[in-house]
């Protein structure tokens, strides 16, 4: 089936830095590509989102670039803050269970941990 | 706050029990999802409802199946689970399938 390749798992991080997570994807056809934070114990909720017709995008603190080409997204924190410890997942809609049925499927996840 | 509602909030249920978990949406979304996320895992999507039609992730077990009485309500009806079952089943819709999910707060399955 298509993938959603994310990396890292974890990335720790003190306060101010900022923070990159990876995502790849295998299928070209993928058009939309958002990204979920989820604090302990709650539900995911979207934070950005990008079209494969837009090669970057930002909201406030936080950006998401696309690689068509490549196949890569990333999304990027900038000036991070305790709050902004989480999981992060990136996701991607793809033919994971064939027959043309384009589903969203999540990656991995990557635990980010902003120390104060 | 959430705008799709999930009961109930927890469950704990024996291997031999019957039981459903509940989702609406009223959001006039035209696709509802059903995940299933353990520990330190990326959700899992199990089912997926849009346009009228269900589309079925072959390898969950015909011992969950989900039911769609009409565009806002998507239940899951659980039989005979195992003790791996147990985790965090997360109700999801969208406006289509290229569009953000928006999540229920989920309920939280054991199955002793």
């Amino acid at each position: 089936g298509e993938n959603v390749e994310q990396h890292p798992s974890t990335l720790s991080v003190q306060e101010g830095d900022s923070a990159v997570i990876k995502c790849t994807y295998s299928d070209s056809a993928s058009n939309y590509f958002p990204w979920y934070k989820q604090e302990l114990g709650k539900r995911p909720q979207l934070i950005i989102d990008i079209r494969s017709n837009v090669g970057e995008k930002k909201d406030q603190r936080i950006a998401v670039t696309l690689n068509k080409t490549a196949k890569h997204f990333s999304l990027h924190i900038t000036e991070t803050q305790p709050e902004d410890s989480a999981v992060y997942f990136c996701a991607a809609s793809t033919s994971a269970w064939g027959g043309g049925s384009y589903i969203p499927t999540f990656g991995r996840g990557t635990s980010l941990i902003v120390h104060p | 706050d959430t705008e799709v509602t999930q009961t109930p909030k927890h469950l704990v249920m024996g291997m031999t029990n019957k039981k459903s978990l509940k989702c609406e949406q009223h959001m006039g979304h035209r696709a509802m999802y059903w995940y299933k996320q353990k520990a330190k895992k990326p959700p899992e999507l199990m089912f997926v409802y849009s346009y009228e039609k269900l589309s079925i992730n072959e390898s969950v077990p015909s011992r969950f199946s989900p039911e769609c009485p009409n565009s806002s309500l998507l239940n899951l009806h659980l039989h005979a689970l195992q003790p791996e079952d147990s985790a965090l089943y997360l109700c999801a819709s969208s406006r289509d399938r290229n569009s953000p999910l928006h999540f229920g707060n989920g309920t939280r399955l054991t199955v002793t």
